[in-house]
């Protein structure tokens, strides 16, 4: 079982060039988020889905959009992408329930110049 | 609001030491608490989670945590420190918002373990 798959690993991009980053994840959760690692700030949610169809905002959404067309995919994308968005993107799934536990990708590494 | 707060960005001990590193949390209503682990280059791991029922938790790799509500703290430890244990530690809490959880995490803490 992969659980969750994560696309590019890392990337180097352009200001103003838009990026998409994917997320698949083959557990079947209703749940999938998107979080931005970085250093002395822990991570911070961007966006949420909590089934498909839906998505919602988290804490730092500017900048970021997310789809969720299906159980499986949640791509987050980048419109035009901003030094201030060099970070190492997390995505993560979970049942949905208060109790459950997250399931992490091994993260993309971004950095915009 | 529901938040935790991890005293310490760097912890270092000695291999075979105790290791204790601090999670103190905010909540108005009885919080779910979890510790994740990330080692270089991976993503996030489940320690262990606190859902109340007993209040020490054990999880993964010899770790521990026990819930103090009077404290308002969710301490991690483990008895003896190995190399391998050297990573970075993220304490968190659930937050069930219209139905939906999402973890809010806090700032980290680096373990570092010297031979």
């Amino acid at each position: 079982i992969a659980g969750i798959t994560q696309a590019p690993t890392s990337q180097i991009l352009a200001a103003g060039r838009r990026m998409t980053l994917r997320c698949t994840q083959d557990m079947r959760h209703n749940a999938m988020y998107w979080y931005r690692q970085d250093l002395g700030l822990g991570l911070r949610l961007i966006h949420y889905s909590n089934t498909a169809g839906t998505t919602g905002k988290g804490e730092v959404p500017d900048g970021y959009s997310v789809s969720r067309a299906n159980t499986d995919d949640f791509p987050l994308t980048l419109a035009s992408a901003v030094p201030s968005q060099t970070s190492v993107y997390f995505c993560a799934s979970s049942v949905g329930t208060n109790t459950g536990e997250l399931f992490f990708g091994e993260g993309s590494r971004l950095t915009v110049l | 609001a529901q938040s935790v707060t991890q005293l310490g960005s760097h912890v270092s001990v000695s291999e075979g030491a105790l290791v204790l590193l601090r999670c103190n949390y905010s909540s108005s209503v009885p919080p779910y608490l979890f510790w994740y682990v990330q080692y270089p280059n991976q993503g996030l791991q489940l320690l262990l989670k606190y859902t109340s029922a007993a209040t020490l938790v054990k999880g993964i790799n010899g770790f521990e945590a026990e819930f103090k509500k009077s404290e308002t703290s969710f301490h991690l430890t483990k008895p003896s420190a190995h190399m391998s244990d050297a990573a970075e530690y993220f304490c968190a809490v659930s937050v069930m918002n219209t139905g939906f959880q999402k973890l809010v995490f806090g700032t980290g803490t680096r373990l570092l373990v010297s031979p």
